[in-house]
């Protein structure tokens, strides 16, 4: 059958606001999850990483949290700024690659 | 420290043309890895390789696509005869070690545009 383009999920947010992107997985071995974010025309840069003997991580402006009952990942993004205007991947490991979740779009309106 | 490099950024091939994707891994980088992106769509794994090996080929196509990354120089990917449905964004990433316990470093991509 003909492949047809997935449309990625958006999320407007305000400026200023506080973000958050979800994603679930299905692997229950997976024991290392990253966030990348890509802007337009770029290759996907890393944000923060999570392994799975933990349950939140938190970086600069950014906060992973883990759910392994649930199989969810969720990226806070604190005081959301316009450079974050970016799609947002969730990744894990499986066997030899990473593997990218669902992505999700944000917009930040001024 | 140079990040991964890729060359080139656009490239234009007609129907039937060879193309040749080029990329240079950080420094002290012996594992490449190839992903493929249509708009609007996440990042499909193609192949992942290690100085004069291929690891894992699982993601690529069983026909026109290779890849190497010799003992000297940058890793190809070579796609022969191409049809406009090879038209995509091609990264490569790059990382220090084999493992699940790393992030891999992306290069900004080659944009292929089948005409």
């Amino acid at each position: 059958g003909e492949s047809v383009g997935l449309h990625l999920p958006t999320l407007s947010v305000q400026e200023g606001d506080n973000s958050i992107i979800n994603c679930a997985y299905s692997n229950s071995a997976s024991d290392y999850f990253i966030w990348y974010k890509q802007e337009s025309g770029k290759g996907p840069q890393f944000i923060i990483d999570i392994r799975s003997n933990m349950d939140k991580r938190q970086g600069q402006r950014v906060t992973v949290l883990l759910n392994k009952t649930v199989k969810h990942l969720s990226l806070q993004i604190a005081a959301t700024q316009p450079g974050d205007s970016a799609v947002y991947f969730c990744l894990s490991w499986e066997v030899n690659k990473l593997t990218f979740g669902g992505g999700t779009r944000v917009l930040v309106k001024p | 420290n140079a990040g991964v490099m890729q060359n080139p950024r656009h490239l234009v091939r007609r129907r039937g043309q060879e193309a040749r994707l080029r990329c240079s891994p950080m420094k002290g980088h012996s594992h490449v890895y190839w992903y493929r992106q249509l708009p609007e769509e996440g990042l499909k794994f193609m192949v992942y390789l290690q100085k004069e090996n291929i690891i894992d080929e699982s993601g690529m196509p069983k026909e026109r696509f290779s890849a190497e990354f010799p003992k000297e120089g940058p890793s190809i990917l070579r796609i022969q005869q191409v049809v406009r449905g090879d038209s995509a964004a091609y990264f490569c990433a790059s990382s220090p070690q084999r493992g699940n316990n790393s992030p891999l470093h992306f290069g900004n991509g080659t944009r292929l545009t089948v005409t």
